[in-house]
């Protein structure tokens, strides 16, 4: 079985600010790991995804995540907030690539 | 290229009644899965098709929910009769169907049952 953890439901930081947004996985077997973004009224955009090559996985928009084994995380960072980047991001693990296992979503609000 | 397409993008009726969704996929994309996303929620999926065929769909209801991809393109999803705890955004995405490909979204539709 497989599931995932987002701590921190939502998370505020100011414009130019660090954003880390964390996640933490279970699984059985080794996963494969997405981060997605959801801008309001609309779907879900991939940022980037850990398929057991690289442990550090750079995505779109300057957003990057590290998958620590040990650590059963997978944490998204970005090293300077735009106001853009207010959205909700949704860790996913996946044994397979088909069967996505979402968390439950962290909403990043960005202060200017 | 155009993304995945769905309608409508908001439906509103009364409990008990019937509601259908409409998802048309990526171009060439032969594999199609509709997501439910309650509020506040992360998306789970209800099922899976590789072209016409249904092969995952462990987590529908299937006392009232049912769907289709009859020529492998589009698809419907169907509730009959809706409940109170059916509204929710329905996903629709869809994915070429090689091993890690990305699933691509499209914008949802947002039901309310009252």
């Amino acid at each position: 079985a497989q599931s995932v953890t987002q701590l921190g439901s939502h998370v505020s930081v100011s414009e130019g600010a660090l954003v880390l947004l964390r996640c933490n996985y279970s699984s059985s077997v080794p996963p494969y790991l997405f981060w997605y973004v959801q801008y309001p009224n609309q779907g879900l955009q991939l940022l980037l995804k850990y398929t057991s090559a690289a442990t550090l996985v750079k995505g779109i928009n300057g957003f990057e995540a590290e998958f620590k084994k040990s650590e059963t995380s997978f944490h998204l960072t970005k090293p300077s907030a735009h106001m853009s980047d207010a959205a909700e991001y949704f860790c996913a693990v996946s044994a397979s690539s088909y069967k996505l296992i979402f968390g439950s979503g962290t909403r990043l609000l960005v202060r200017p | 290229e155009a993304g995945v397409v769905q309608s409508p993008r908001y439906k509103i009726i009364e409990k008990k009644q019937p509601v259908a969704f409409w998802c048309n996929p990526i171009s060439g994309h032969n594999t199609l899965y509709w997501y439910r996303q309650n509020l506040g929620q992360g998306p789970e999926l209800l099922i899976r098709y590789e072209n016409e065929e249904a092969v995952d769909d462990s987590q529908l209801p299937k006392d009232r929910f049912s769907a289709e991809r009859l020529k492998g393109v589009d698809s419907t999803l169907k509730i009959q009769p809706a409940e109170l705890g059916d509204s929710a955004v329905y996903l629709c995405a869809s994915s070429s169907g090689q091993t890690l490909d990305t699933q691509y979204f499209g914008p949802g539709t947002r039901l309310t049952v009252l």
